[in-house]
Order: C-alpha cells, then structure tokens, then sequence
C-alpha cells in the first residue's frame, strides 16, 4: 500500500508570513511529486510539480524534494488570505499506469 | 493552457435513474483520464483510469457495473452512474494527463451529484 502522509492541520499563519507544508511518501520509487491547492467545495488545482532533488521556485512558491528521506515540502511566501485552502500533497506511483497517490491534504489558514 | 471541463456541475437525480457525467480536455489531448470521487471533508478516491479505446481500470470495490466509464476519443470521458442510490451522491471529479506531459493531472471542476 504505496502512502502519503501529510498533517491535517490547520496551520495558521498571519499574512504576510511564510507557510511550510510538509509530506511523506513511502514509495522509495517514485520520481515525480506535486502540490495541488484545493478550495473549499472546488476540484484541485496543479500548482507545483518536482522531479529532482532540491528546490524548485515558482513565484511565491518553492517546493523542495529529498529523495533519500522519503520528503517534499512546500514553501508559500507572503502568504495572503487568498492562499487559504487545503493544500494536496501528490506522488506518482512508482511501476507504471501513471496512478497518483494523494495525501488527505493540509488546511491552511492565513490570518489577515 | 491545459483546461478540463466537466458536464454538468451538479445534478439532482431520482433514486433508480442514471446519470453520465462528461468530462473533456479542452485545449490539450490526453493519454489517460481519471475518475475520482470525494465526500465532503475527505480525501479523494480514485475510482477508476480510462485510456482512448480502452477497458477503463477501477479500483478495488469500486463496481464497474454501477460505474460505466467510456473513453471514445482523447478529449472526451463520460461516467455514467447506473442506477443511482443516495449513498452515491458526493462530488465527482475527472482529470486527465497531456500526452505531452503524461505525468502531471489536471482536473476538472467536478460533478456535484446528489440523488433524493
């Protein structure tokens, strides 16, 4: 049973601050991992995907990847009210048929 | 770019009726589409993964019987509920991979489903 494992939260932060989002997988095999934001009542939105070790910037988000701890993140700078969402953490599953696992998500509160 | 639609929004249905929700990938083709279904403050579950031209794969206790997937053409997947029962009312939602980027999943706004 390939898992994802994220904190539910909520995680609160003011506005203005920096969010920190965390993630584990257990596939050791997976190579490619993404950060879906999902409002209340919406579908998911892709807003990052990461395949290599390290960071990876995209405006006022970083994501970061450690292949060798099992570990992604994702950093949400200046956060406003409007970043307010559950953020989905997502991994595709190592052996083919393009099946992503997804974590039950993140809610993030950003405090005006 | 990389715009997926779905059809209709939300739906009221009977007890005992059908009802097919279309799912389209508007400005890219897709190698394979998805079927997800989430209750409120869950997760999502995939249901099932459809190919163009293909038998779609579902998920453990997922029945494929009750859930009829179609994948006629690379733009265009259609769930259809069979016979339809109020445990089945949650949201529904479809995503599909570009053929050019076959590993990144965009969705669709979802199916709100509810059956009285």
């Amino acid at each position: 049973q390939k898992e994802v494992e994220q904190n539910s939260g909520p995680l609160s932060v003011p506005e203005g601050a920096i969010a920190s989002l965390n993630c584990t997988y257990s596939d050791r095999g997976s190579q490619s991992f993404f950060w879906y934001r999902q409002y209340s009542g919406k579908s998911p939105e892709l807003i990052m995907s990461i395949y290599s070790n390290g960071d990876k910037e995209d405006g006022r988000f970083t994501a970061q990847l450690n292949k060798a701890s099992q570990y992604v993140s994702l950093l949400i700078r200046d956060s406003q009210p409007s970043d307010s969402a559950t953020y989905l953490c997502a991994v595709l599953n190592s052996g083919g048929y393009q099946k992503v696992t997804f974590g039950t998500g993140t809610k993030l509160q950003v405090i005006p | 770019g990389a715009v997926v639609s779905q059809h209709p929004s939300w739906v009221i249905c009977k007890s005992g009726t059908s009802v097919k929700i279309e799912c389209r990938s508007l400005d890219f083709q897709a190698t394979t589409m998805f079927w997800y279904r989430q209750f409120p403050k869950q997760s999502l579950m995939l249901m099932a993964t459809s190919n163009e031209g293909s038998k779609a794969t579902y998920e453990q206790g997922v029945e494929k019987d009750k859930f009829l997937i179609n994948h006629a053409s690379l733009t265009l997947s259609t769930l259809t509920v069979t016979s339809a029962h109020p445990e089945d009312s949650s949201f529904y939602i479809c995503s599909a991979t570009p053929t050019t980027r076959s590993y990144e999943q965009y969705f669709g706004p979802g199916t709100r489903l509810t059956v009285t």
